[in-house]
């Protein structure tokens, strides 16, 4: 069963305005993290924002926000205030065992990405 | 530059060829990882290694051959690969303070 799922495949948004990027998970751990990576035409990864399962706030790290629903096993990363530079594939990615951010426990398992197209 | 560094940074390959893909972390790292990212699909988890052993092995065909000769470089030998290898493959390395680095892949296609 797929455990992480991104269900655009594709997303257009104009410079300057929000974008939500959907992502769910499945898992019947209590315990895990949940990680939004950018990953541009260069093929880098790069970490965005992380989420653990115990966390009682959402995630922000400055334009990057995660919109946790734990009961709809949701974790929606927002970015606000688009920038042309922000054009780039985004995978979800969860990891289960340890919510803690490095954890000790568990592999990284990724979604299939959503590539965002900012417009001028 | 992320401090994990991966080289060749691009590859081609015949079916009858032995190369190999190089990483290397000096961030003092534990932990580091091989994915494949091949189109339209997600990232696939090949192998771990824990402080040099290996400690996870997806079910990786043999002719991908992992080495960790220290905690600061990781190998991947190909030989006789298939067309259908032909994708981008990722190094990874993780501390448990600080979470997952990446690399920027090989792009690795097979002829």
């Amino acid at each position: 069963a797929q455990k992480i799922t991104q269900t655009q495949p594709g997303m257009f948004v104009q410079e300057k305005e929000a974008v939500t990027l959907d992502c769910t998970y499945d898992t019947s751990d209590p315990s895990y993290g949940l990680f939004w990576y950018k990953q541009p035409s260069s093929g880098e990864m790069i970490f965005l924002i992380y989420q653990g399962s115990y966390d009682q706030q959402n995630a922000t790290e400055g334009r990057y926000s995660l919109n946790f629903q734990k009961a709809r096993k949701s974790a929606n990363l927002v970015i606000s205030a688009s920038q042309l530079g922000d054009s780039a594939m985004y995978f979800c990615a969860m990891r289960e065992g340890a919510s803690g951010y490095g954890g000790s426990q568990g592999n990284l398992i990724f979604g299939k990405g959503t590539k965002l197209s900012v417009k001028p | 530059e992320t401090g994990v560094t991966q080289t060749p940074r691009h590859l081609v390959m015949g079916m009858t060829n032995k190369k190999s893909l190089k990483c290397e972390q000096h961030l003092g790292h534990n932990a580091m990882y091989w994915y494949k990212q091949s189109a339209k699909k997600p990232l696939e988890l090949m192998f771990v290694y824990n402080f040099k052993e290996q400690t996870e092995n997806n079910s990786v065909p043999s002719r991908f051959s992992p080495e960790c000769p220290n905690s600061s470089h990781l190998f991947l030998h190909l030989h006789t690969l298939q067309p259908e290898d032909s994708a981008l493959y990722l190094c990874a390395s993780r501390d448990p303070n600080y979470g997952y680095t990446f690399g920027s892949g090989t792009r690795l296609t097979v002829v």
